[in-house]
């Protein structure tokens, strides 16, 4: 079965650089969601996408933004990194009844 | 708001034996409510959901958890743990009164299992 995908898996950045971490959600799943992990910390949310459009927005850094494109899959846009943006970055999406959200593998982000 | 708590940072328990890991939330409307393990440097693993129906949800891997609407609770449980169970393990919740389509994480519970 088709999973989420994301890519790049692994990414190093200097700080004040910036970076572009994309996802390719399941086939006919119209929700996108946007997670930051840090070093031992449970997934936060940052941003969720509904057909296309910003749906809701949680703990998401005026820095960062983000779209859904017109083939659903989308982009987290990352500026003016910082060290303390070195986290795991999951995916997730949903079916249109919500009734599950299956994770991309992440994208492990490591500023130095 | 919503919101999931796991009490419990580790959770030690002999192979072999039942193991249990709490989680309670917090929600306005009903809940729907899922458990995601993770392994070292890896993605969250789906392991079981409550939506609706039964109280008790079986799951991956001999997991099972059960819903108490009166307690607010969604623990996990396996009658015999196994080394290999060893991991991260995630509660995390959706409000389903509130518009909010994303699911909030519990802090996580390390579940070690002794040989």
């Amino acid at each position: 079965a088709a999973g989420v995908i994301q890519s790049p898996r692994h990414l190093i950045k200097e700080k004040r650089e910036t970076a572009t971490l994309k996802c390719y959600p399941i086939p006919r799943h119209d929700t996108v969601y946007w997670y930051q992990q840090g070093p031992g910390q449970d997934p936060q949310f940052l941003i969720s996408f509904y057909e296309k459009m910003q749906s809701d927005k949680g703990s998401i850094p005026d820095r960062f933004s983000a779209q859904q494109f017109s083939d659903y899959h989308s982009e987290l846009n990352m500026s003016s990194l910082e060290l303390g943006d070195s986290a795991l970055y999951f995916c997730a999406s949903s079916p249109p009844d919500r009734s599950g959200y299956t994770f991309g593998s992440g994208t492990r982000l490591t500023v130095v | 708001a919503q919101s999931v708590a796991q009490p419990e940072d580790q959770v030690n328990v002999a192979e072999g034996n039942p193991l249990t890991v709490k989680c309670t939330y917090s929600v306005s409307g009903n809940p729907y409510l899922f458990w995601y393990v993770q392994y070292p440097n890896r993605g969250l693993q789906f392991l079981l959901k409550y939506i609706t129906g039964d109280n008790l949800v079986k799951g991956s891997y001999g997991f099972e958890a059960e819903f108490n609407k009166s307690q607010t609770s969604f623990h996990l449980k396996k009658p015999s743990a196994l080394v290999s169970d060893s991991a991260l393990y995630f509660c995390a919740v959706r409000d389903n009164g509130t518009g909010r389509r994303a699911l909030t994480f519990g802090s996580g519970t390390r579940l070690q299992v002794q040989p």
